[in-house]
């Protein structure tokens, strides 16, 4: 099963400007949490952003939470050809399954150099 | 450390075959998934184990797919009766509490 939406499904941009990419959820949430998965590697964590939180910045990722809208985005800035991948919003929910933890679709970003 | 490790890396099996994969978490997390991933999809749920205990099922996960966590350590996923629609990623992640940590996956293919 599957909980998050990304939004869009695929962005194609230049090295150095901004990438930006949504998720959308459907049940209240604990914490969500941003992946990122190259071609032929594994999923790597990049953020978590708690659901008492709004806000939050780690380097060049910059990632929002509206809990009233049940959505979250992920701000890359100053892209690099290095950031191309897809990129994976994940929710750990409340209540009977808490710490079961459900990814979407993802979103393929490609930076061209 | 050397982090989540899966056993094998490549599966061929015919349909009909059984198949078990391995998963070795990383030492002292408590939370162990399997997930089941298909070209341009993200991971799909099929399971979680808090130690020993298996919390959750999804119901992507037939009776012919079985998951094991002996003494909260290293875990086993077996599909019996392999049929063609089984061919995909599989990937198992560790977490000793909110993020999880992936291992490389296992890939089966069966023809």
């Amino acid at each position: 099963s599957q909980q998050g939406e990304e939004d869009p499904q695929a962005l194609s941009i230049q090295e150095g400007e901004n990438a930006t990419m949504n998720c959308s959820y459907k049940t209240s949430i604990n914490n969500l949490q941003w992946y990122r998965q190259n071609s032929g590697r594994g999923l790597v964590h990049l953020i978590l952003i708690r659901s008492n939180e709004r806000e939050k910045h780690s380097g060049r990722l910059r990632v929002t939470l509206d809990t009233s809208k049940k959505s979250s985005s992920l701000l890359i800035t100053a892209s690099r050809a290095a950031d191309t991948a897809s990129y994976f919003c994940a929710t750990m929910n409340y209540g009977g399954s808490q710490g079961n933890l459900i990814f979407g679709k993802g979103t393929k970003l490609s930076v061209k150099p | 450390d050397t982090g989540v490790s899966q056993d094998p890396r490549h599966k061929i099996t015919k349909r009909g075959q059984n198949v078990t994969f391995r998963c070795d978490p990383i030492s002292e997390h408590n939370r162990l998934y399997w997930y089941r991933q298909t070209l341009g999809q993200g991971p799909e749920f099929l399971t979680y184990f808090q130690n020993e205990a298996q919390l959750e099922k999804s119901r992507l996960l037939s009776d012919r797919f079985s998951a094991e966590r002996p003494k909260g350590s290293f875990s086993t996923l077996e599909i019996q009766r392999t049929e063609q629609g089984d061919s995909a990623m599989y990937l198992c992640a560790s977490s000793p509490g909110l993020v999880a940590f992936f291992g490389q996956g296992t890939r089966l293919t069966v023809v």
